[in-house]
């Protein structure tokens, strides 16, 4: 079965700087989601990336998809306290897009003034 | 983007007892939605895959007979926690999928259950 490690676990930036997030897949990824979570909340979607090589930008945040289409990074610039919080990867296991999203164990990103 | 409401948002049940969970999707007709489950500090688990008409999925290690889903109309699918105890206690959340190639996910706020 397919599965989805991110890393790191935990990230604690000073605010104002730069971080990324990696997904890796031990298969093709056939659609690569990102969301954001805090604690106990829904889960907010960022992007949704599909084909590989493809990248995708959204205010401070942009997410690509390597050639392989088994990695995919978030990176945030010039990071602000909003951004705190749980972003998790998701994938459907499988081509079938008309199917069940499995997720990364997900990435803590705290903020530091 | 789609809706997708949840509900209760937080519920505090007695153990032994059973607890229901809605999810409605208001703006679109889902016939098919998905069970999460998150434990603290910890990562969304698909629990089973809702099918309006049919019986759910479950995923492996997931007792179909403590958490009954019954997707009965294209709206709404419910979610019961049977015999609930305080192991269950956690945040279960729904999902739902639409879009052209059903390529757009979206959740529920989540309930947050706690068994006493």
């Amino acid at each position: 079965s397919q599965e989805l490690e991110q890393s790191p676990q935990s990230l604690i930036v000073q605010e104002g700087k730069n971080l990324t997030i990696n997904c890796t897949s031990s298969k093709t990824l056939y659609g690569l989601y990102w969301y954001k979570q805090k604690y106990g909340e829904g889960l907010i979607f960022l992007m949704m990336l599909q084909k590989g090589g493809e990248e995708k930008s959204h205010e401070k945040i942009t997410a690509k998809l390597d050639e392989k289409k088994q990695q995919s990074s978030l990176h945030i610039t010039a990071s602000q306290p909003s951004h705190a919080g749980i972003y998790l990867c998701g994938a459907h296991p499988g081509y079938s897009s008309a199917s069940k999203i499995i997720f990364g164990s997900g990435t803590r990103l705290s903020i530091r003034p | 983007g789609a809706v997708v409401s949840q509900h209760p948002s937080w519920v505090i049940c007695k153990s032994g007892t059973s607890v229901k969970i809605e999810c409605r999707s208001l703006d679109f007709q889902a016939t098919t939605m998905f069970w999460y489950r998150q434990f603290p500090k910890q990562s969304l688990m698909l629990m089973a895959t809702s099918n309006e008409g049919s019986k759910a999925t479950y995923e492996q290690g997931v007792e179909k007979d403590k958490f009954l889903i019954n997707h009965a109309s294209l709206t709404l699918s419910t979610l019961t926690v049977t015999s609930a105890h305080p192991e269950d206690s956690s945040f279960y959340i729904c999902s739902v999928l639409t879009g052209l190639e059903n390529t757009e996910a979206f959740f529920g706020q989540g309930t947050r259950l706690t068994v006493v």
